[in-house]
């Protein structure tokens, strides 16, 4: 059961290229959340999907878009990756809409953007 | 806007000793979880506490819900070098989404 996989788990970007990252669960999970975590800032919530074939945005939506491609897989799409975009970015899957039930994290992606 | 506020933010202790680490709010949390995260890995869940004034025990590890559901705390007993991580607590959102605090590194030395 391998839970929440994410790739790739690192990445170098050059400002103003554009990349994807890949999230997909195996627990039959409802909803899906990308969070980035930076030093001293906890996790802050980019967008999220409660069901398949809806998205919101979170706390920092701002140059990211998302795709629930099925139920299983959540993409978050950086367009024209800036500086500030360096961090790890954290997948993650819940049963349902409430977060009662808690978050299954993925390993992370750590993006560096020079 | 409802914020979590964890205490202290670093904490370094000798094996053996005993911690504990609060999460304070402003605001009611309908649940509140404690996960904790080692380096290079995803944030794991260890509890989560659903009623005012709740005690739960995990070997270890004594988590409890501020009566009002604004605080909560861990407590670990007789640290161990194992325990060493970061250590976050998350309030379920009155839009049902998690909001996390900035967290808590501890390290134990042996």
């Amino acid at each position: 059961n391998a839970g929440v996989t994410q790739t790739p788990k690192f990445q170098v970007l050059k400002t103003g290229q554009s990349m994807t990252l890949q999230c997909a669960q195996d627990m039959n999970h409802n909803s899906m959340y990308w969070y980035r975590q930076d030093p001293g800032m906890g996790l802050r919530l980019i967008y999220y999907s409660a069901s398949e074939g809806t998205t919101d945005k979170g706390e920092v939506p701002n140059g990211y878009n998302v795709s629930r491609l099925n139920k299983r897989e959540f993409s978050l799409r950086l367009e024209s990756a800036a500086p500030s975009q360096t961090s790890v970015y954290f997948c993650a899957s819940t049963l349902g809409g409430r977060a009662y039930y808690g978050y299954t994290f993925g390993s992370g992606t750590r993006l560096t953007v020079v | 806007t409802q914020l979590l506020e964890q205490s202290p933010q670093f904490l370094s202790i000798q094996e053996g000793e005993n911690l504990t680490v609060y999460c304070n709010s402003s605001s009611v949390f309908s649940s509140l979880q404690w996960y904790r995260q080692e380096p290079g890995e995803g944030p794991v869940l260890l509890v989560t506490v659903v009623t005012g004034g709740e005690v739960k025990k995990l070997k270890r590890l004594t988590f409890q819900f501020g009566d009002a559901r604004k605080d909560s705390s861990l407590h670990i007993t007789a640290a161990q070098p194992g325990d060493t991580g970061l250590y976050l607590c998350a309030g379920s959102s009155n839009t049902g989404k998690l909001i996390f605090g900035q967290g808590t590194t501890l390290q134990v030395k042996p």
